[in-house]
């Protein structure tokens, strides 16, 4: 089952920040925060991930409390396209051998709306 | 940018037929994975593949499934014989060798199988 806790729906209007709440309290040491999204039956798309800062890209800031025990993905200036389900996932980074693969909740479906 | 990509992107099948699907990973990955999403449920992960072999797989993943790699580029997901309840976006996903941040895995589009 997925370590995490998401709300499952949010509204955010256009040109807004969405800030998408994640709790992953049984988060281990060596896990990473990951956040995917879903744009309607798509393949999902990577956007960030962090281990105990904050991290910004292109796409995303991910914003990690201090006990690690919950995040927040902020999309400074949603737009339409920014309609989808948000995964936000725990796992260990991989090294040599290890393989990780994700284990999908439910995730937030974030509407953005004109 | 370079991505995954699958083909095809629907296939519709009799319960009972053999499918393959198809998928090309990112050049220098070398982790590749099968996920599948049954309509309106989550993303389930199915079998991951290093090295020529099953990493792991999940209990969805039985005797019925099987992966390749037959040559440099394609990885397939086979299924021998398909039954009504396979019906699922099927994704494919492949990371590179992991080091640093750089295990990130990257998905395709997906094959929309439909078992009749």
């Amino acid at each position: 089952d997925a370590k995490t806790t998401q709300p499952p729906s949010m509204d955010c209007a256009e040109g807004r920040a969405a800030n998408l709440p994640c709790n992953h309290s049984t988060i281990s040491g060596n896990e990473y925060v990951y956040w995917y999204r879903q744009i309607h039956s798509q393949g999902p798309q990577y956007i960030i991930h962090g281990l105990k800062n904050n991290e910004t890209n292109e796409m995303a800031s991910l914003i990690i409390t201090e006990d690690r025990k919950s995040s927040t993905l902020i999309l400074p200036h949603a737009t339409l396209r920014d309609t989808a389900v948000y995964y936000c996932i725990v796992r260990v980074a991989g090294y040599g051998g290890s393989q990780g693969n994700l284990i999908f909740g439910k995730g937030t479906k974030l509407s953005v709306k004109p | 940018e370079p991505e995954v990509t699958q083909t095809p992107s629907h296939q519709v099948t009799q319960m009972g037929q053999e499918v393959i699907l198809r998928c090309v990973p990112i050049s220098n990955h070398l982790y590749f994975y099968w996920y599948r999403q049954i309509l309106g449920q989550k993303v389930e992960f199915l079998v991951s593949f290093y090295n020529n072999e099953i990493s792991e797989k999940s209990e969805i993943f039985d005797d019925q499934f099987s992966v390749e790699r037959p040559d440099g580029s394609n990885f397939t997901l086979k299924i021998r014989s398909t039954k009504l309840e396979d019906s699922a976006m099927y994704f494919c996903a492949s990371r590179p060798l992991a080091g640093g941040f750089t295990d990130t895995q990257y998905f395709g589009p997906g094959t929309r199988l439909t078992v009749l």
